[in-house]
């Protein structure tokens, strides 16, 4: 699986948009974006995931360069809960769904 | 329940016991894995069940780890020996049967385990 690369540590105010940067120069084609986020004390959890469209869901928009190598997770409105430690993975569609997870940002919400 | 179910959330054991981490999957879900998350660091991938059969143990890191699913639904993960380097957080998850798209996996709270 390709090989991401995330800031370690980014600062959002509280109901602005929180733009979460990922690079993935190595993607091949069959693989897709996922990201996961990891609140404090729990276990992690699925967010979103797309191929090479725009994806949207309830709790947030995936944006994937057209070339495919980089690509932005955007909280609309970030609230204090939404403080926590945000994975982006690259994966294929073998492997029978392990993830593979790096280090992650740790995005802070403040007021 | 309605979710991923580990037990116990918090285990000290003394440098050499062996210890046994539980986990309840979601029930109906085929898929179970275990993760390893040391302090700072994001889950890394032990082991894959698929019902009963251990399909995949490429992550676990040694001879004293072993992880059983005998009835393709409770798993445990045992360590022997423990040593001061399995301090960690261990994370269960379970999921659908993956068949090549993608399916959501979902994560328990895991068991903080401490050796000293």
């Amino acid at each position: 699986d390709a090989k991401t690369t995330q800031p370690t540590s980014m600062d959002c105010a509280e109901g602005r948009a929180a733009n979460l940067p990922c690079n993935h120069s190595t993607i091949s084609g069959n693989e897709y974006v996922y990201w996961y986020r990891q609140i404090h004390s729990q276990g992690p959890q699925y967010i979103i995931h797309g191929l090479k469209n725009n994806e949207t869901n309830e709790m947030a928009s995936l944006i994937i360069t057209e070339d495919r190598k980089s690509s932005t997770l955007i909280l609309p409105h970030a609230t204090l809960r939404d403080t926590a430690v945000y994975y982006c993975i690259v994966r294929g569609t073998g492997g029978g769904n392990k993830l593979t997870f790096g280090t992650g940002t740790q995005l802070k919400v403040e007021l | 329940g309605a979710g991923v179910s580990q037990s116990p959330r918090y285990k000290v054991a003394k440098r050499g016991q062996d210890v046994a981490l539980r986990c309840d999957p979601i029930s109906g879900h085929v898929s179970l894995f275990w993760y390893q998350q040391a302090l700072g660091q994001g889950p890394e991938f032990l082991t894959y069940f698929q019902n009963e059969a251990q399909l995949d143990k490429s992550g676990l890191p040694s001879d004293r780890f072993f992880a059983e699913r005998p009835e393709g639904s409770v798993s445990t993960l045992k360590i022997q020996r423990t040593q001061q380097e399995d301090s960690a957080v261990y994370l269960c998850a379970s999921s659908l049967l993956f068949r090549g798209g993608y399916t959501e996996a979902f994560f328990g709270q895991g068991t903080r385990l401490t050796v000293v």
